[in-house]
């Protein structure tokens, strides 16, 4: 049971880049999110999703665009990456959003 | 406005000492509340909830509403427990996730 995978888990960019993480989850849930974590910040909420085709912004949204074409799938998208989004992206999932939150192992990205 | 604080970054223990990692929040309805826990290159991971009202690795957290605190409490800390500890909340209509900064414990030999 792979739970949640998030695709990659390392890259390297360019400042003004763009890339996309993946997420997929097999645990058939409707809650996705996408979190970013920085020392001393503990994790933000860039956006969710509570199905299928639905998206919202979270917290920290600017600067990232999603996805969620496929219920098992949610999509972060950096349309120009910026030394100030180098950080550890979290992918998570859950049946609801008041139970248990299945994480992915995360995607350090640093921009450079 | 909602919020969680973890008011310690850093909490330092000897193996065998209790331990207790401080969670506050505020939240005017009835919250649920979680412990994760994030061990060295591992994904976070559920640890508690205060619905369950489990005991997990030894671990307990009490929500008192007096105080509205939940702290994470644990009689005699291991080396294996080093890692950091988030208090999140789950509040409001959407109930959404709302975290703490996180608590790196060390238990020290």
């Amino acid at each position: 049971n792979a739970g949640v995978t998030q695709t990659p888990k390392f890259r390297v960019l360019k400042t003004g880049q763009s890339m996309t993480l993946l997420c997929a989850q097999d645990m058939n849930h409707e809650y996705m999110y996408w979190y970013r974590q920085d020392p001393g910040m503990g994790l933000r909420l860039i956006h969710y999703s509570v199905g299928e085709g639905t998206t919202a912004k979270g917290e920290v949204p600017d600067g990232y665009n999603v996805s969620r074409l496929k219920k098992q799938n949610f999509l972060l998208g950096l349309e120009s990456a910026a030394p100030s989004q180098t950080s550890v992206y979290f992918c998570a999932s859950s049946y609801l959003p008041n139970t248990e939150a299945f994480f992915g192992q995360g995607t350090r990205l640093t921009v450079v | 406005a909602q919020r969680v604080t973890q008011p310690e970054k850093l909490l330092s223990v000897f193996k065998g000492a209790p331990v207790e990692l401080k969670c506050n929040y505020s939240y005017s309805g009835s919250p649920e509340l979680f412990w994760y826990v994030q061990y060295s290159r591992q994904r976070l991971q559920l640890l508690l909830r205060h619905i369950s009202r489990e005991s997990i690795k030894g671990f307990t957290a009490d929500l008192n509403k007096g105080e509205t605190s939940f702290h994470l409490k644990k009689p005699f800390a291991q080396e294996e427990d080093s890692a950091m500890y988030y208090c999140a909340l789950s509040a409001g209509n959407n109930r959404k996730l709302i975290w703490g900064l996180g608590t790196s414990l060390a238990v020290n030999p």
